[in-house]
């Protein structure tokens, strides 16, 4: 079963550093698409980045470049997405999205989500 | 970039009643158009790419339609289970893949 199993909630404080992740498992995790969305509470979806396991090769919106870090360790089939200083504003569930396997853009299955609660 | 409008921003309709929901791209897309079903609590699922082509299990009664720049979801007799919010998102020459913000269909 092709599946996407992402790392569990968070409750972390302003100013904290974080790194969530993505496990890949039932298809090859080097030649597909990883993409990574944000949904604030009460709202949609917004693109952050892909990455390409295979030769991380990375895509960032330019709305959260700089802001994130996209990284992948193949030999996991694992994608991750931190933070190094954590703001309020962070608060919000981070889905991970696989490619499909013609078109990257594509989201063909999501993971379920990770809650990330950034509060004081 | 290209910016993604759905509309109506909620639907209400009742079940067994035909749904069409609208999404307009700022610029041609071509066919590169997926659809995503939202349910609360639960990850969005890909109904629809290439703009009219269902994705793996989705039911018959989800259709999609357009190019270029409108684009249209049509859930022929709505099931209860089909209550949720759709988004639209472009995938043309990207990055940047952006989504529209969404359409919240209620009974």
């Amino acid at each position: 079963e092709v599946q996407l199993v992402q790392s569990g909630a968070e409750v972390k404080k302003p100013g904290d550093s974080l790194k969530i992740s993505c496990k890949g498992s039932g298809y090859s995790f080097d030649n597909q698409w990883i993409a990574w969305v944000r949904q604030m509470p009460g709202k949609g979806l917004e693109w952050m980045g892909n990455i390409f396991p295979g030769d991380s090769d990375i895509k960032y919106s330019p709305s959260f470049q700089g802001q994130v870090t996209i990284s992948a360790d193949k030999s996991i089939s694992t994608a991750f997405l931190q933070w190094s200083s954590l703001k309020a504003s962070d608060t919000a569930i981070y889905y991970c999205a696989k490619g499909s396997t013609y078109e990257g853009g594509v989201l063909a299955l999501w993971g379920r989500g990770t809650l990330v609660i950034v509060s004081s | 970039e290209i910016m993604m409008t759905q509309s109506p921003a909620t639907l209400s309709v009742s079940p067994g009643e035909r749904a069409t929901l609208s999404c307009r791209a700022s610029q041609s897309v071509s066919h590169n158009l997926a659809w995503y079903q939202q349910k609360p609590g639960q990850a969005p699922r890909l109904l629809i790419y290439g703009a009219s082509t269902r994705a793996t299990g989705i039911p018959a009664r989800f259709s999609g339609s357009g190019s270029g720049t409108e684009f249209t979801l049509t859930i022929s007799s709505l099931q209860s289970e089909d209550f949720a919010v759709y988004y639209c998102q472009h995938y043309n020459s990207w990055p940047p893949l952006t989504f529209g913000g969404g359409t919240k269909v209620e009974i």
